[in-house]
C-alpha cells in the first residue's frame, strides 16, 4: 500500500469558516491531487501538484486552494466553507506516465466534511 | 460531453459466477491510459488494473481482466469467479496525453454479489 495519510479523518464545521485538510505522503511521489466524491458524481478533480510549489487547478476549484511546500505534503483549504462543500475529500498520489507506469494513481483513506 | 461513461449504476452477480461492468471513453488523442478503481463499503480507493491506448493484449490481474475494444472505444471490466468481497463500487478512468497526469473518472457501477 502507499504511505498516504489524510489529516483530519472527519471534520463537523460551520458556514463561513475556513479549513485546511492536509495530505502526507511517504512515497516521493512527484504528483499529488486533491478530489471530492459525491453522490451521482464520481471523483472530481480540485487541484493538482507536479511539484513542490507547482499546482494547478482541476475541475470544480472554485472556492478551494492548495499548497505544496514539501514533497510530501499537499493542502487543502477551503477559505470559506459553504454547506455545498460537504463532501468526502480524497488525497491522491502518481509518479506520472513513463518509464515508471502508467500514472495510475493511489489514494488515501478519504476525509469526511460536513459543513453546518 | 463525458469522457467516461459506466450506463451500468448497478449489477448483481452470484457467487463464483463471473461479470462484466461496461465502460465507454470519449478522446481523440491516440496515447492514453484507462485503469479500474475499486471502493468497498469501507470508502478507500483500490487501484485494480491500467491498460494503455497501444498494448496489444489486454491487461489482466489475478481474477481482473479489461476487455479493451479500441475500435468501439470500450474498456470493461471482467471480473472472473465473483466473490462476496467483491460487492463494492467500481470507477473507470481515463488519462489523456494533453490531460496533464490527470485521472477523469466515470460515476460508477455498483456491485453486489450474492451467495
Amino acid at each position: 500500500d502507499a504511505g498516504i495519510t489524510q489529516s483530519p479523518r472527519h471534520k463537523v464545521t460551520e458556514t463561513g469558516t475556513p479549513v485546511t485538510l492536509r495530505c502526507h505522503q511517504t512515497e516521493n511521489h512527484r504528483y499529488m491531487y486533491w478530489y471530492r466524491q459525491d453522490p451521482g458524481h464520481g471523483l472530481r478533480l480540485i487541484h493538482y501538484s507536479y511539484g513542490v510549489k507547482d499546482t494547478d487547478k482541476g475541475e470544480v476549484s472554485d472556492g478551494y486552494s492548495v499548497s505544496r511546500s514539501k514533497t510530501e505534503d499537499f493542502l487543502l483549504t477551503l477559505e470559506s466553507a459553504t454547506s455545498s462543500q460537504t463532501s468526502v475529500y480524497f488525497c491522491a498520489i502518481s509518479e506520472g506516465f513513463g518509464l515508471a507506469g502508467g500514472g495510475e494513481q493511489y489514494f488515501g483513506p478519504g476525509t469526511r466534511l460536513t459543513v453546518t | 460531453a463525458q469522457k467516461i461513461t459506466q450506463t451500468q449504476p448497478g449489477m448483481f452477480v452470484q457467487e463464483k459466477e463471473a461479470v462484466t461492468l461496461d465502460c465507454t471513453y470519449d478522446t481523440s488523442d491516440p496515447s492514453y491510459g484507462l485503469f479500474w478503481y475499486k471502493q468497498p463499503s469501507s470508502g478507500e480507493m483500490i487501484f485494480l488494473i491500467y491498460q494503455g491506448s497501444y498494448d496489444q493484449q489486454n491487461a489482466t490481474e489475478g481474477r481482473y481482466s479489461l476487455n479493451f475494444q479500441k475500435a468501439r472505444k470500450s474498456a470493461n471490466l471482467v471480473i472472473s469467479a465473483s466473490q462476496l468481497g467483491d460487492s463494492a463500487m467500481y470507477f473507470c478512468a481515463m488519462r489523456e496525453a494533453t490531460g496533464f497526469q490527470k485521472l477523469v473518472f466515470g460515476t460508477g457501477t455498483r456491485l453486489l454479489v450474492s451467495p
